[in-house]
């Protein structure tokens, strides 16, 4: 069983920018993908991104393109999700999210890191 | 992309069944056999119940099934237990490595 491990909660300033990571044990990273979903409080999961490891190769939600970076070190098998501009509405838990890989196609979740907090306020 | 649509709660008296619907549109429910459902306790991670439209992980209970009728899929929950509460989003893929997530169903066992 994949265990996703996240960073700590954040508190940031608008307009800077935060960087979280999630570090997987168990498993082989190189054979999954990871996904980055958020939950703003009382609200929904929305999809922000996925990269592949191995492949270097990261894809974004067109709500997000130009804002998020998504990347990966395989050395440490830690995917790292950065968020810039920040803005009150990017309060939210972040989570990290697995999908076995299949070529560019995403499957399902099935493993989640426990979540980060960020919270954005001046 | 607008979110998939869910309704916002459905509720259920323990041992009934309950729906819950997810529609999308003709390029990512009707278009792929990959819808997934997922359950999230209040402050708790989401947890994988359905996946690829029907088919259940190991663990979890056969009182969850699911399936799909062209742009629209659906979570059956039989013999509804207090443990069920929960919130329950349905995901699609939508071609080019992307998914939606539906809005979310508040289900309440009464």
């Amino acid at each position: 069983q994949v265990q996703l491990v996240q960073s700590g909660a954040e508190v940031k300033k608008p307009g800077s920018s935060v960087k979280v990571s999630c570090k997987a044990s168990g498993g082989t990273f190189n054979t999954y993908g990871i996904s980055w979903v958020r939950q703003a409080p009382g609200q929904g999961l929305e999809w922000m991104g996925r990269i592949i490891p191995i492949l270097d190769i990261a894809n974004y939600a067109q709500k997000f393109q130009g804002r998020v970076t998504i990347t990966a070190d395989t050395s440490t098998s830690t995917a790292y999700m950065e968020l810039s501009s920040l803005r009150s509405q990017d309060t939210a838990v972040y989570y990290c999210a697995r999908d076995l890989l299949s070529g560019a196609v995403i499957k399902y979740f099935d493993d989640w890191g426990q979540g980060t907090l960020v919270t954005v306020s001046s | 992309q607008s979110a998939l649509t869910q309704p916002a709660s459905v509720s259920g008296s323990p041992g009934q069944s309950i729906t819950i619907s997810c529609t999308g549109t003709s390029s990512d429910v009707g278009s792929y056999n990959l819808v997934s459902w997922y359950q999230q306790h209040p402050g708790k991670v989401p947890k994988l119940m359905i996946y690829e439209g029907s088919k259940r992980p190991s663990g979890v209970s056969n009182r969850f099934s699911g399936s799909k009728s062209g742009n629209t899929a659906s979570l059956t929950i039989s013999g509804l237990q207090a443990e069920d509460e929960a919130d329950y989003y349905c995901c699609s893929y939508e071609g080019s490595s992307s998914v939606i997530f539906g809005g979310g169903t508040k289900l309440t066992v009464l």
